[in-house]
C-alpha cells in the first residue's frame, strides 16, 4: 500500500526557533512536494521536486528552504521560526509522468508560540 | 496569474440530495485538473480529467470538464453522511496549484 509518511504530527516551537519537517514516501516517486493549508486559503506550494538534488520554489518559498538527498526524503526547514508560519504542512508525491495523480501525508500540524 | 476558484465555499445538506461543486481556473499551460476529497487528514485522489466532455464516473461521483469555459464540475447524487468533507481541485501546470476548496457537510 502506497505510503507517505511525515514524521511529525504535531510541533510546537518558539519563534526563531529551526524547524525541521521530515517527509518520506515507499512509493519510488520522483516528484516530491511541500504545501501549507490555512483556512480559507487552500493549499499553497512552497516547494517542490522532481529529482534528487534538484528543487524548485512554489508559490510561497519565502522563510523556508527544502533538502533532497535521497528519493524517498523531502525534508522542509523553516530557518527561523515566525507566528505567521503556524500552519498544516503536506507534503505529497507522486511519479514523474503522473504530477497529478499525489498521494499526500498526514500532515504535520506546526505551531509557533 | 494563475487562479483556481472554487464554489460554494461551504455547502449543507441533508442525505438523500444531490450536490454539484465547482471549479473554475484561468491558467496558463494547462495540463489537467484533478479532484481530491479530504476528510480530516491526507487528501484522496478523486479524479484527474483531460479533455473537454468526457464525464468520469465512480459509484455516486462523476465529474467532468469544460476546457474552452475553464471550469470543472464534480457530483456527488444521494449524498450520505460519509460524503461530508472539504473536496479541493487542482490543475497541473508545471506543478500543481489547488483551489480553497469546499466544505460539504451532509446531514443525517
Amino acid at each position: 500500500d502506497v505510503k507517505v509518511t511525515q514524521s511529525s504530527r504535531y510541533l510546537v516551537k518558539r519563534t526563531g526557533e529551526k524547524v525541521f519537517l521530515e517527509c518520506v514516501q515507499d512509493m519510488d516517486h520522483e516528484n516530491m512536494f511541500w504545501y501549507r493549508q490555512d483556512p480559507g486559503l487552500g493549499l499553497r506550494l512552497i516547494y517542490f521536486s522532481y529529482d534528487v538534488k534538484m528543487k524548485e520554489k512554489g508559490d510561497i518559498p519565502e522563510g523556508y528552504s527544502v533538502s533532497r538527498e535521497k528519493k524517498e526524503r523531502f525534508s522542509l526547514i523553516l530557518e527561523s521560526a515566525s507566528t505567521n508560519q503556524t500552519s498544516m504542512y503536506l507534503c505529497a508525491s507522486s511519479f514523474y509522468y503522473r504530477l497529478g495523480e499525489l498521494f499526500f501525508g498526514e500532515g504535520s500540524r506546526l505551531t509557533v508560540l | 496569474e494563475d487562479k483556481v476558484v472554487q464554489s460554494p465555499l461551504s455547502l449543507v445538506v441533508h442525505e438523500g440530495d444531490t450536490v454539484t461543486l465547482n471549479c473554475s481556473y484561468e491558467v496558463t499551460n494547462f495540463r489537467s485538473l484533478l479532484w481530491y476529497k479530504q476528510e480530516k487528514k491526507a487528501p484522496t485522489f478523486l479524479f484527474m480529467l483531460t479533455s473537454s466532455g468526457i464525464e468520469k464516473k465512480s459509484g455516486r461521483l462523476s465529474s467532468i470538464l469544460d476546457k474552452k469555459e475553464l471550469f470543472s464540475i464534480l457530483n456527488i447524487t444521494a449524498t450520505q453522511t460519509g460524503d461530508s468533507a472539504v473536496y479541493l481541485c487542482a490543475v497541473e501546470l508545471g506543478d500543481m496549484r489547488f483551489g480553497a476548496g469546499t466544505r460539504l457537510t451532509v446531514k443525517p
